[in-house]
């Protein structure tokens, strides 16, 4: 089993929809990051977490520690959310980063 | 302010071969972080480094070597190159790797033939 696991996969929705996308870990963490990265490999940082709930723009994402899950929400999508998120959990001690296997959204106009 | 930059960016190796690749982070970043993604792994760590230290290893093989220098660029070198090492190559940097965002080049782009 790895330790960080992202559902659905792949997510394919029409413009406007709300957006979610889930992350389970299975290791204590000293942060959890979303990541984003669009064709040609280039990757954003979206949001870390350490607790609670963050909000930029039209993305909201949450963390609950103890049940070790995360969740990305995109409201009103757009075409151009069209991406892979990444989910990253900063590991507890030896503070490596470990990667979810993404999630490919794609938002049909 | 200048992004990460990682050069070169697209790179053709023969397989025995060895390749440097090159990060220059973000001004007064100090942490600079490596990693490879290929279609069957994904995103995976290769190292991390801090002050010219190396402050963490993923679980590659010892031809994947890294370094950085007094200026906090870092180099990352494949020495005996196989098929399996073609990826894109990320280099990461952050303030101090451990609690803060982290900022992506663009990645250098590794094929093996």
């Amino acid at each position: 089993k790895n330790e960080v696991e992202q559902s659905p996969q792949n997510l394919t929705a029409q413009e406007g929809e709300f957006i979610t996308i889930n992350c389970s870990y299975s290791v204590g963490i000293s942060a959890l990051h979303w990541l984003q990265q669009h064709p040609g490999g280039g990757i954003v940082s979206l949001f870390m977490l350490s607790s609670g709930k963050k909000k930029h723009g039209r993305l909201i994402a949450t963390i609950n520690i103890q049940e070790k899950h995360s969740s990305l929400h995109i409201t009103a999508s757009h075409p151009r959310d069209s991406a892979v998120y990444i989910c990253a959990v900063r590991n507890f001690g030896n503070e490596k980063l470990t990667f979810g296997t993404g999630t490919r959204l794609t938002i049909i106009p | 302010k200048a992004g990460v930059t990682q050069t070169p960016r697209y790179l053709i190796k023969t397989r025995g071969q060895q390749v440097t690749l090159s990060c220059s982070p973000i001004s007064g970043h100090r942490s600079v972080s490596w990693y490879q993604q290929t279609p069957g792994q994904g995103l995976q760590f290769l190292f991390e480094y801090f002050s010219e230290t190396q402050r963490n290893k993923g679980n590659f093989p010892g031809r994947f070597s890294g370094r950085q220098f007094s200026n906090s660029r870092s180099e990352m070198n494949v020495s005996t190159l196989e098929l399996g090492d073609s990826a894109l190559y990320l280099c990461a940097s952050s303030l101090d790797g451990q609690r803060n965002t982290i900022y992506f080049g663009e990645g250098s782009w590794l094929t093996v033939v």
